[in-house]
C-alpha cells in the first residue's frame, strides 16, 4: 500500500488535455514540493516534474504540475501516443523522515 | 552524462542476503548537493524508496526496513551498495539505484538520475 494515492489507470486521445491526481496528507504533499515520474515500458523512472510545477531540461511544456493542499495533479495536454506510459508522483515525508511514492497511474493513448 | 549501473546476482534463496552494488560514472559522486539511494519496485507494484547515503557515510533507512538494511559507499570507486537481510518472497523487485538532489541538507531531496535497475528474484 502506497504512502501516496493515484488512480491506476487514466486514458485519453491523441491531442487532448489528461490530469493525473495524487492523495497525500498534511505531513507530505501538504508541507513538501512534488516530483513526477514517467515510466515508459520495462525502463526506470524519469524525472519529469520537479518542485512541483518545474521541469527539467528537455521535457516538453506539455507537462505540467501544481498542487493544492494534500493533492497534487500533473496535467498533460496535447496528448501523444509516446505519452503512453505510468507516471508515479512523490514527495518528502516529514513523519518518515524520507521520500514516499503513489502506486502509479497507467496512461493510455487511445 | 551521469550514469549509474546496478549490479548483482539476479536470484537471491529465502532467509539469505541480498546484495547489489551501484557504480556512478561522474565526478559528482563526493558533491555535497547530492544523496544516492535505493529504490525498488515489486512486480506490478509502485516504487518503495529503501534507504540512501551521503559521500562522508551517512546513512538514512525507510523505517519498514530499516532493521535489515544496510548501505555503504566506497568513494575510490565511486560506488554504493545495499544489503538486504532475512529476504523473503516479498522482496522480489526492480532495485533501482539513483541519484538525490537537495538544496537543503536531508530534506526534500528528489531522484533526477535512475540506473537500469535490476529484477532480484527470491526463490529457492
Amino acid at each position: 500500500q502506497s504512502v501516496l494515492t493515484q488512480p491506476p489507470s487514466a486514458s485519453g486521445t491523441p491531442g487532448q488535455r489528461v490530469t493525473i491526481s495524487c492523495s497525500g496528507s498534511s505531513s507530505n504533499i501538504g508541507s513538501n514540493a512534488v516530483q513526477w515520474y514517467q515510466q515508459l515500458p520495462g525502463t526506470a523512472p524519469k524525472l519529469l516534474i520537479f518542485s512541483t510545477n518545474q521541469r527539467p531540461s528537455g521535457v516538453p511544456d506539455r507537462f505540467s504540475g501544481s498542487k493544492s493542499g494534500t493533492s497534487a495533479s500533473l496535467a498533460i495536454s496535447g496528448l501523444q501516443s509516446e505519452d503512453e506510459a505510468a507516471y508515479s508522483c512523490a514527495t518528502w515525508d516529514d513523519s518518515l523522515n524520507g521520500p514516499v511514492f503513489g502506486g502509479g497511474t497507467k496512461l493510455t493513448v487511445l | 552524462q551521469l550514469q549509474l549501473q546496478e549490479s548483482g546476482p539476479g536470484l537471491v534463496k529465502p532467509s539469505e542476503t541480498l546484495s547489489l552494488t551501484c557504480t556512478v560514472s561522474s565526478g559528482s559522486f563526493s558533491s555535497s548537493s547530492y544523496y544516492w539511494g535505493w529504490i525498488r519496485q515489486p512486480p506490478g507494484k509502485g516504487l518503495e524508496w529503501i534507504g540512501s547515503i551521503y559521500y562522508s557515510g551517512s546513512t538514512y533507512y525507510n523505517p519498514s526496513l530499516k532493521s535489515r538494511v544496510t548501505i555503504s559507499v566506497d568513494t575510490s570507486k565511486n560506488q554504493f551498495s545495499l544489503k538486504l537481510s532475512s529476504v523473503t518472497a516479498a522482496d522480489t523487485a526492480v532495485y533501482y539505484c539513483a541519484r538525490q538532489v537537495s538544496n537543503s541538507g536531508w530534506y526534500v531531496a528528489w531522484f533526477d538520475s535512475w540506473g537500469q535497475g535490476t529484477l532480484v528474484t527470491v526463490s529457492s
